[in-house]
């Protein structure tokens, strides 16, 4: 049974901190890997995917990857109020759809002005 | 256009109705399914489409029915009902075959059975 952990939280941090969120995975063989961004009553986006060890940056958002450990996780740089919400890690399940994925059960984070 | 649009964003039916959830998407995406998702809770996988057949049912109970009527649409039946199916659900597409880029997730129809 293939399985994504993550710390429910809540994650407080100040505004204009840095925000970590981790993810652990159970399937070794598992290749993408990926972030959703969750506010309430709404519906998952995606804000980020990785393939490769090492870091993935897109704006104030970062990626790593470290497959030997089996570890993903986000930081968000500067967070703002407005990146109060649950995130997600997800892993793709194989077989050949890209988005079959199975989720973590989400980190609540809230960003305190 | 980069959405996947789901109609209606809200349905309320009893245990003896009949009802349709739709879902389309313009990304040119080969790739649909189903995602259910109760409160507090992650998405949960529950039917993939890959070019128009049914590639992945994950023993949903046959209340629920997907259809694909062709690459842009998808359709989720629902009949007799039970309160606990009260959800989200949440059609969603992605590219098939390659490197996963992940899926990309409509709004949602939240539902509530009485």
């Amino acid at each position: 049974q293939k399985e994504v952990e993550q710390n429910s939280g809540p994650l407080s941090v100040p505004e204009g901190a840095i925000a970590s969120l981790n993810c652990t995975y159970s399937d070794r063989g598992s290749q993408s890997f990926f972030w959703y961004r969750q506010y309430s009553g709404k519906s998952p986006e995606l804000i980020m995917f990785i393939y490769s060890n090492g870091d993935k940056e897109d704006g104030r958002f970062t990626a790593q990857l470290n497959k030997a450990s089996q570890y993903v996780s986000l930081l968000i740089r500067d967070s703002q109020p407005s990146d109060s919400a649950t995130y997600l890690c997800a892993v793709n399940r194989g077989g050949g759809s890209q988005g079959n994925l199975i989720f973590g059960k989400g980190t609540k984070l809230s960003v305190k002005p | 256009d980069t959405e996947v649009t789901q109609t209606p964003k809200h349905l309320v039916m009893g245990m003896t109705n009949k009802k349709s959830l739709k879902c389309e998407q313009h990304m040119g995406h080969r790739a649909m399914y189903w995602y259910k998702q109760k409160a507090k809770k992650p998405p949960e996988l529950m039917f993939v489409y890959s070019y128009e057949k049914l590639s992945i049912n994950e023993s949903v109970p046959s209340r629920f029915s997907p259809e694909c009527p062709n690459s842009s649409l998808l359709n989720l039946h629902l009949h007799a009902l039970q309160p606990e199916d009260s959800a989200l659900y949440l059609c969603a597409s992605s590219q098939d075959g390659g490197p996963s880029r992940g899926a990309f997730f409509g709004q949602g129809t939240r539902l509530t059975v009485v």
